[in-house]
């Protein structure tokens, strides 16, 4: 099974909808991360978590909301959906070891809004 | 903001040759240097990481790093057309809390 999981694979809404992606992890760690992915413009970070209780903002954090629920659960929420929110969604996922440490990303949500 | 710049591809080379992806960055007290590994449709996938000036081997991949000139690269010796994908450099930044990335290079290699 996979390590990393996000649900649903790809979802079709439409502007105005709200619309919840999930990421679960049987890896361990403590860290999570949600990722945008738009073509040429490689992964901007939306939102991260170092623990239930610790949750950041990235770069492009408007117009998205997260709730981490437990270790193992990190969703991400669009209130209210807009085209421009159509992309490639990627959750990923890190231990801290150190300052080398690797992330392990989701296989990956195709998210697009009409 | 912190910065990490790829060159522009795409990049397209034979099948043998070596490739050469460079990435620079902004945050001179960045850590540490990853580069990932991205085919189409697919997640990244870490191929390696470097935090020491100097080269770090690890078969046909090598990855250079030169903090003093805020640059590093990956050089992929004896290209195969299995190597065609997007190239991700990842830089650690100075407070350790989260990677910032380059826009990719999509590389090429043709039989």
């Amino acid at each position: 099974d996979a390590d990393v999981t996000q649900t649903p694979r790809n979802r079709i809404t439409k502007t105005g909808k709200r619309i919840m992606l999930e990421c679960s992890q049987t890896k361990g760690h403590d860290r999570m991360y949600w990722y945008r992915q738009d073509p040429g413009l490689g992964l901007r970070l939306i939102y991260y978590s170092f623990d239930v209780k610790d949750i950041n903002k990235g770069e492009i954090s408007d117009g998205y909301s997260v709730s981490r629920q437990a270790q193992a659960k990190f969703s991400l929420s669009l209130e209210s959906a807009i085209p421009n929110q159509t992309a490639l969604y990627f959750c990923a996922t890190s231990d801290w070891t150190g300052f080398d440490n690797e992330q392990f990303f989701g296989p990956g949500t195709r998210l697009t809004v009409l | 903001q912190k910065e990490v710049e790829q060159n522009s591809g795409p990049l397209s080379v034979p099948e043998g040759a070596i490739a050469s992806l460079n990435c620079t960055y902004s945050d001179r007290g960045s850590q540490s240097f990853f580069w990932y590994r991205q085919y189409s449709g697919k997640s990244p996938e870490l191929i390696m990481f470097i935090y020491s000036n100097g080269d770090k081997e690890d078969g046909r991949f090598t990855a250079q790093l030169n903090k003093a000139s805020q640059y590093v690269s990956l050089l992929i010796r004896d290209s195969q057309p299995s190597d065609s994908a997007t190239y991700l450099c990842a830089v650690r930044g100075s407070t350790l809390r989260r990677l910032y990335f380059g826009r990719g290079t999509q590389l090429t290699v043709w039989p």
